[in-house]
């Protein structure tokens, strides 16, 4: 069975005080890990796929990096607009399911 | 404009009494699937669609039933609702490019209570 385990629940941080969540899973093979950003009461919006191990991708003041146990979403310089729950989710080998983390929520204050 | 609708976005109802919750997507995607997302629990998989005709359960598919007639469409029908379904619920879509599903387009989501 899929894990997905994210840490920390909640992380509060000063506008510019860079800082790093975390996803560790396991997955028999892993077919694709996603980060999605979700704002109070709306949908999941898709950030990042990484699909193998040493993998990194970058948008704007984020980057998703990728090892065999582990993601990781580096925040530089956060804005408080940034302030959302993140979600990681990965898909195994042969499944067509999607297992989410319960989320980091993090709070950016001015 | 691509994107996943959800109708409606609120719905408060008793138990026992039928409903229907219909998504549709615009984006010509093969998969399609639902998710509720209950606090403290996370985004939980209900039922999924490959294609047209072709559904499967996910993690929690008890008390639900859906169908895929049409690629766009992949209603959620919960034939007695319960309390315990009191829930936010999303649809998403994304496309299959044969060595795996691309990422998950979510709708804005469904916010049901079931009194």
């Amino acid at each position: 069975e899929d894990q997905v385990t994210q840490s920390p629940e909640a992380l509060r941080l000063q506008e510019g005080e860079s800082s790093s969540l975390n996803c560790s899973y396991t997955v028999s093979g892993l077919r694709g890990l996603f980060w999605y950003r979700q704002d109070p009461g709306k949908g999941p919006e898709f950030l990042f796929t990484l699909y193998s191990a040493g993998e990194e991708k970058e948008k704007e003041r984020l980057k998703a990096t990728l090892t065999k146990k582990e993601s990781f979403l580096h925040i530089t310089a956060p804005k408080p607009e940034d302030s959302a729950t993140y979600l990681c989710a990965v898909q195994g080998a042969g499944s067509y399911q999607l297992t989410f983390g319960k989320g980091t929520k993090l709070s950016v204050i001015p | 404009e691509a994107q996943v609708t959800q109708n409606p976005r609120y719905l408060i109802t008793v138990t026992g009494k039928k409903l229907t919750v219909t998504c549709s997507q615009n984006m010509n995607h093969e998969y399609m699937s639902w998710y509720r997302q209950d606090p403290g629990l996370g985004l939980r998989q209900i039922y999924y669609s490959m294609n047209v005709e072709v559904t499967d359960k996910g993690d929690v598919p008890e008390g639900y039933k859906v169908s895929r007639k049409e690629k766009r469409n992949f209603p959620l029908i919960l034939e007695s609702p319960s309390p315990n379904q009191t829930s936010l619920y999303f649809c998403a879509s994304s496309s299959n490019r044969g060595v795996g599903y691309n990422e998950q387009f979510f709708g804005p989501g469904t916010r049901l209570t079931v009194l």
